[in-house]
């Protein structure tokens, strides 16, 4: 099976704007979660979803957003960037066999790098 | 709330040397699952092993060793007879029921030839 993927790899934007980043599960998947990673952070959770609805959200502000689709994929916005967006953004799936699947372990793409200048 | 600990924020060892990284985890609920990462420099989340909190036997899968014990609140990881392909950052998570999944800081594994 292939892996997660994620487009695109690395994106620079300016202060203000905005960008999506997009998200393929793992064939199959039907959970994608999202996390920030930075040097002064680490990983934090922003959001997850399970069948088109998110579950679970993190503690980021409303600027970021996401969704999933009926395909399973999944996008996220962040809207109006400011420097401090600037990190990696990992996607990660797991299988579910219900709605039941805290227990499954998540598989990670290759992230996306996002800098704003 | 969920919480993980890395006290150790880097470790340097030289090749064929043995390894353990600490994990500690702090939760009030009975049913939780505990998971490390591997992050090599190429940056994506490599799985290595899920453990949930019924299950306290340990597991050796190749030079990989996993410690868990619930009296201590400890998911501890070995590696045997380290190889620079090691060195990575290492990341222990816990998650219980359909609450995120919780990362620690990480430990940054150097190894040199």
């Amino acid at each position: 099976k292939a892996g997660v993927t994620q487009t695109p790899r690395y994106l620079i934007k300016t202060r203000g704007q905005q960008v999506t980043l997009s998200c393929s599960p793992i064939s199959g998947h039907r959970s994608v979660s999202w996390y920030q990673q930075t040097p002064g952070q680490g990983l934090q959770f922003l959001f997850e979803y399970f069948s088109e609805t998110q579950r679970n959200k993190g503690n980021f502000p409303g600027r970021f957003s996401g969704r999933q689709f009926s395909n399973s994929r999944s996008e996220m916005n962040v809207s109006t960037l400011e420097l401090g967006d600037s990190a990696l953004y990992l996607c990660a799936s797991s299988e579910t066999v219900d709605s039941r699947d805290y227990y499954y372990e998540q598989y990670f793409g290759p992230g996306t790098r996002l800098t704003v200048t | 709330a969920q919480k993980v600990t890395q006290a150790q924020t880097e470790i340097s060892v030289v090749e064929k040397e043995d390894v353990t990284l600490d994990c500690v985890y702090e939760t009030r609920d009975t049913t939780y699952y505990l998971f490390w990462y591997k992050q090599p420099p190429s940056g994506e989340l490599v799985f290595l092993i899920r453990r949930n909190s019924f299950d306290e036997q340990n597991e050796i899968s190749g030079r990989y060793s996993w410690n868990f014990q619930k009296s201590t609140s400890s998911f501890n990881f070995t590696i045997t007879a380290s190889q620079v392909v090691d060195s990575a950052v290492y990341f222990c998570a816990l998650r219980t029921g359909f609450q995120k999944l919780v990362f620690g800081t990480g430990t940054r594994l150097l190894v040199s030839p």
